[in-house]
């Protein structure tokens, strides 16, 4: 069965320090990736995803994910973050041309102002 | 304005006393889909259904219907609701399944408590 890891469970920054967000899953067939964001208080909108082609993938308030096939990874990244990142994120997987969501377990992140 | 809305918000019950929650949207989307989200286990689907009538399975749909009678409406439905399914429940839609049309947009969630 499909799984998606999040590693970084809670992660504490303090403004303008880089970030990047761990996300691992296991699937041997063509899959399509996402990053979505729960702000406070706000419902989970979709940050940024992967389909096919580039690798790298930037997604809205300067985020960006690289999807490296040989490692099963697609880390997000952001090199300078803002008090208002706070939020969790969460890392999805769907096995292309299915609908089928696996989503990992989500990284809170607190950016200190 | 485009957007997914859920009905209740909030709802405490008692087990074994079935309950409904809505959801509908207005963006004349294709796909919806369930989810519930509890601690230290992110979301995880219930059920979803690729257009009107036809319904799948998710990952945990044990002790869940759905129905898909019309397009915009998608409601869940716990016919004898136990304390394990205590848990913040998400619905959401998108156009569809294809690169252009997954954005999946998601309704503001519905806590429900079981006793």
């Amino acid at each position: 069965a499909q799984s998606v890891s999040q590693h970084n469970h809670h992660v504490i920054l303090s403004e303008a320090a880089s970030l990047e967000l761990g996300c691992n899953y296991s699937y041997g067939g063509t899959v399509n990736l996402f990053w979505y964001v729960q702000y406070p208080g706000q419902h989970l909108q979709l940050l940024l995803k992967y389909f096919s082609g580039d690798p790298l993938v930037k997604g809205i308030k300067g985020f960006e994910a690289e999807f490296i096939k040989s490692k099963f990874s697609f880390n997000l990244r952001k090199p300078s973050v803002q008090w208002s990142d706070t939020a969790e994120y969460f890392c999805a997987v769907k096995e292309s041309g299915t609908y089928k969501y696996i989503f990992g377990t989500g990284t809170r992140l607190k950016v200190l102002a | 304005e485009a957007q997914v809305t859920q009905n209740p918000r909030y709802l405490i019950t008692v087990t074994g006393k079935k309950l409904t929650v809505t959801c509908s949207q207005n963006m004349n989307h294709e796909y919806m889909s369930w989810y519930r989200q509890d601690p230290g286990l992110g979301l995880r689907q219930i059920y979803y259904s690729m257009n009107v009538e036809v319904t799948d399975k998710g990952d945990v749909p044990e002790g869940y219907k759905v129905s898909r009678k019309e397009k915009r409406n998608f409601p869940l439905i716990l016919e004898s609701p136990s304390p394990n399914q205590t848990s913040l429940y998400f619905c959401a839609s998108a156009r569809g399944a294809g690169a252009s049309t997954d954005t999946q947009y998601f309704g503001p969630g519905t806590r429900l408590t079981v006793l």
